[in-house]
């Protein structure tokens, strides 16, 4: 079946340094792949998406792309920021998202002033 | 943008309760929404899909009579965590898109049985 694996954490950076978490999927067909973030206590909200190969999702400073080739969508930013400190899960799906989600196991960032 | 409310955010009940959680996407309809359980630090394990006017679709290893989904409407699905006892005590969060875009998630119920 579908899977995703996402690089074990915890990630400890300080501010300004640059990030990146890798994610790796396995999927028949051609699947949406998505980064949800969580913050404490809080459910999950999509911080970006792509739905097709060489598709780039950016936002807040966040990109991913989606490699076909190389089965990846890893996560990066440029200069993270403390209240980027959350859990971040890659996830893929089918028909742009709207079914269900297979999830990677989560990586902790916390990013220290 | 898509809005899901899920209802209560946290629950503290003894053991052989019955708990009922709501989710409510409020400026969309949803034919499908989806349940999942997050165990601490770790990922979200789909349960079930929840399907309107019909049977809900639960994940293997997943009992049914024990975690009934009923999604009456098109706008509302609830979970009912029956006599619950402390092994379900979880992190329960629900999720719901209008058509063909990402799911957007419900803040989640944290669910504690004494």
């Amino acid at each position: 079946g579908d899977s995703v694996t996402q690089m074990e954490g915890p990630v400890t950076l300080s501010e300004e340094a640059f990030l990146t978490i890798n994610c790796t999927y396995t999927a028949t067909g051609y699947p949406s792949l998505f980064w949800y973030v969580q913050y404490p206590g809080e459910g999950l909200q999509l911080l970006l998406k792509a739905t097709k190969a060489d598709d780039k999702g950016s936002n807040k400073g966040f990109e991913a792309t989606y490699r076909k080739e190389t089965t990846s969508f890893h996560l990066e930013k440029g200069s993270v920021q403390v209240s980027d400190s959350a859990v971040y899960f890659c996830a893929l799906s089918g028909q742009g998202g709207s079914e269900k989600l297979v999830f990677g196991k989560g990586t902790k960032l916390t990013v220290n002033p | 943008g898509a809005v899901v409310s899920q209802h209560p955010s946290r629950v503290i009940c003894k053991s052989g309760t019955s708990v009922k959680i709501e989710c409510r996407s409020l400026d969309f309809q949803a034919t499908t929404m989806f349940w999942y359980r997050q165990f601490p630090k770790q990922s979200l394990m789909l349960m079930a899909t929840s399907n309107e006017g019909s049977k809900a679709t639960y994940e293997q290893g997943v009992e049914k009579d024990k975690f009934l989904i009923n999604h009456a409407s098109l706008t509302l699905s609830t979970l009912t965590v029956t006599s619950a006892h402390p092994e379900d005590s979880s992190f329960y969060i629900c999720s719901a898109s209008p058509s063909n875009q990402p799911q957007h998630f419900g803040d989640g119920t944290r669910l504690s049985i004494l």
